[in-house]
């Protein structure tokens, strides 16, 4: 069971905007910056959000972070097929002194 | 282009020992702090182990603490994980992962900018 919690599905048409939340706690997302991972079918995890809301070269403008206290958020404006993956949040937990990851949010586009 | 290409998955049996190792290229390997972070199958992503820059400094996840252990080579530009007293549980993918460092107002909070293929450890008997 992970310290930070997602759901673990979500779903969209082409073109709508969906949000996926990730949830912790004072040690982790409410101490320290989060990062956001997308994980294509098949391949490895890739960095898509950085420091809350800052996106790697190469990332489309429709992906978006944002904090607020002991949650987070990453919204995908725009859907597109080609968004089907999981996604996962990951800060640093300073109680655990690790690196953690919510249990993944597998976004469907219907 | 930054590359990083694990190899030494295997089939184990339980109570066995395995090293993965991870050949980067395409950056200052030296200039940069490395993990590895598992998956097993259909699950999610889990951490387990850093190495700073010069390898004296490590941190280990409990799950695996005891059994595994980080290192580095500089002048071979290579990352290993040596995994030992091997159980089923520990059947995953192995991913070697690079950090980055992203400093903003004096702060300088990290971020796995880049991650490899991964190599398969399948721990049964």
């Amino acid at each position: 069971q992970s310290v930070v919690t997602q759901p673990p599905s979500a779903s969209g048409t082409p073109g709508q905007r969906v949000t996926i939340s990730c949830s912790g706690s004072s040690s982790n997302i409410g101490g320290h910056t989060v990062n956001w991972y997308q994980q294509l079918p098949g391949a490895a995890p890739k960095l898509l959000i950085y420091n809350n809301n800052r996106r790697p070269s190469g990332v489309p403008d429709r992906f978006s972070g944002s904090k607020s206290g002991t949650s987070a958020s990453l919204a995908i404006s725009g859907l597109q097929s080609e968004d089907e993956a999981v996604y996962y949040c990951g800060p640093w937990d300073a109680s655990l002194n690790a690196w953690v990851f919510g249990g993944g949010t597998k976004l469907t586009v219907l | 282009e930054v590359q990083l290409v694990e190899s030494g998955g295997d089939l184990v049996q339980p109570g066995g020992s395995l090293r993965l190792s991870c050949a980067a290229s395409g950056f200052s390997f030296s200039s940069f702090e490395m993990h590895w972070v598992r998956q097993a199958p259909g699950e999610g992503l889990d951490w387990l182990s850093y190495i700073d820059l010069r390898g004296s400094n490590v941190n280990i996840a409990v799950s695996v603490r005891g059994r595994f252990t980080i290192s580095r080579d500089n002048a071979k530009n290579s990352l290993y994980l040596q995994m030992n007293s091997l159980r089923a549980e520990d059947t995953a993918i192995y991913y070697c992962v690079r950090e980055s460092r992203y400093c903003s107002g004096g702060d300088c909070p990290g971020a796995f900018d880049f991650w490899g293929q991964g190599t398969m450890v399948t721990v049964s008997s």
